[in-house]
């Protein structure tokens, strides 16, 4: 099926350093999120954008949505051990079924102390 | 419980037994998803109810059979699974018709099938 182009596939960085991260699709969306899923659980809602263009905040992580509609991307600032975990973009397409997310396969992202 | 649970946490179970998943969402969503995490391979959306019947159900094999009795469970009964059948099994629940439809997990069963 379609999947969302996210790069990189892993990362290992030093505590305190900035991190980014991208998904791009071929097509274009309405939305797109960003998760976080630790060992053993399910994704965690990081942040949601609606607006091509967008930029929004949560805390050290910053999101945008490409003005294209088919990118997006998520920084983290002054990463910590516990920034730790697979990150995934997710999409909702312009067209078709508003219902299904099509998704990245993830960014591991290791921190080390 | 806030958000969204699903028990067990962790199943093993032979070729031949039938056993269910269970998940409730306590946000007051209309919608409920199963959504399928193996490894290198992007999650797969298995079924969505929306308002307590069946919208999607995206060709997944007939030995998995979900049953929404309503807007706050959601079942998975297995029957018969194979071992490719192993997998995190994701619930997850969203508000519809919001214009900003967020899907929000619980913290998976994680399936094997020996």
């Amino acid at each position: 099926g379609q999947q969302l182009n996210q790069s990189p596939q892993s990362m290992f960085i030093q505590e305190g350093e900035d991190v980014s991260m991208n998904c791009t699709s071929s097509s274009i969306f309405n939305t797109w999120l960003w998760y976080k899923q630790d060992p053993g659980e399910g994704p965690v809602l990081l942040i949601a954008l609606y607006k091509a263009g967008e930029l929004t905040s949560n805390g050290r992580l910053t999101a945008q949505f490409g003005i294209t509609r088919k990118d997006s991307f998520l920084n983290i600032s002054a990463s910590i051990p516990s920034d730790v975990g697979i990150y995934f973009c997710a999409g909702r397409p312009n067209a078709g079924n508003n219902r299904k997310l099509i998704w990245g396969l993830g960014t591991s992202l290791a921190v080390n102390p | 419980e806030t958000g969204v649970t699903q028990t067990p946490r962790h199943l093993v179970m032979g070729m031949t037994n039938k056993k269910s998943l269970k998940c409730e969402q306590h946000l007051g969503h209309n919608a409920m998803y199963w959504y399928k995490q193996s490894a290198k391979k992007p999650l797969e959306l298995m079924f969505v109810y929306s308002l307590e019947e069946r919208v999607e159900n995206n060709s997944v094999p007939s030995r998995f059979s979900p049953e929404c009795p309503n807007s706050s469970h959601l079942f998975l009964h297995l029957h018969t699974l194979q071992p490719e059948d192993s997998a995190l099994y994701l619930c997850a629940s969203s508000q519809e018709w919001t214009g900003q439809e967020t899907q929000y997990f619980g913290p998976g069963t994680r399936l094997l099938v020996l």
